[in-house]
């Protein structure tokens, strides 16, 4: 079956300007990811989601990020005003079940660079 | 607070040989989650193993195998008769069972190099 996707693969910015990122999840998991990876910080989880819970959102480095998950399947991350230390690629996450065991199942990312 | 620690930033090897990936871990909870993930050069991680904290038998995968040891909080990934294709960065992670969110803390990852 499909895996997860993600839009576009790769964004260039200028900084101030805001940007939108993609995921689709794979069909049938409930719980969605945000992670980034940059080498400075290596992987860092930014937001999740679960059904109609309340998402956790106590990875976003700050209110420039949001993100949202329409229909309980597609979600958008948002960075408004970029600047440059937002360059990185941004990794979304999909996986079964509430149950803490169950893997993820990562997308190709959207590599972001701030100019 | 959780923690992963992958030691070795890079490993190089020649084919044929065996290398052992170390990941050591620290978390205060007794119910929690290990996976080890492949990053290979085209950028997506491929999920590789899961282990609960209860679980403590040793997996073997074909020419991968994991040593998970509560004692010293190590889950170690061995790659025996290693292969050009197995040149990647190899991340460890952690999941906690009893917090509010799944989220997985990983290690800063091992470069793996297989030489041919």
């Amino acid at each position: 079956g499909a895996g997860v996707s993600q839009s576009p693969s790769n964004k260039v910015t200028e900084k101030g300007k805001d940007v939108e990122l993609r995921c689709d999840p794979i069909s049938g998991h409930t719980a969605l990811y945000w992670y980034r990876q940059s080498l400075g910080q290596g992987l860092e989880f930014l937001i999740y989601f679960q059904g109609n819970s309340a998402p956790d959102k106590s990875g976003l480095p700050s209110d420039r990020f949001s993100a949202e998950r329409t229909g309980g399947s597609v979600s958008t991350l948002t960075i408004q005003r970029t600047q440059q230390e937002d360059s990185a690629v941004y990794l979304c996450a999909s996986s079964l079940a509430r149950d803490r065991g169950y893997e993820q199942y990562f997308g190709p990312g959207t590599r972001l660079t701030v100019t | 607070a959780q923690k992963v620690t992958q030691a070795q930033t890079e490993i190089s090897v020649v084919e044929k040989e065996d290398v052992t990936l170390d990941c050591v871990y620290e978390t205060r909870d007794t119910t929690y989650y290990l996976f080890w993930y492949k990053q290979p050069p085209s950028g997506e991680l491929v999920f590789l193993i899961r282990r609960n904290s209860f679980d403590e038998q040793n997996e073997i995968s074909g020419r991968y195998s994991w040593n998970f040891q509560k004692s010293t909080s190590s889950f170690n990934f061995t790659i025996t008769a290693s292969q050009v294709v197995d040149s990647a960065v190899y991340f460890c992670a952690l999941s906690e069972a009893l917090r509010g969110a799944q989220k997985l803390v990983f290690g800063q990852g091992t470069r793996l190099t297989i030489n041919p």
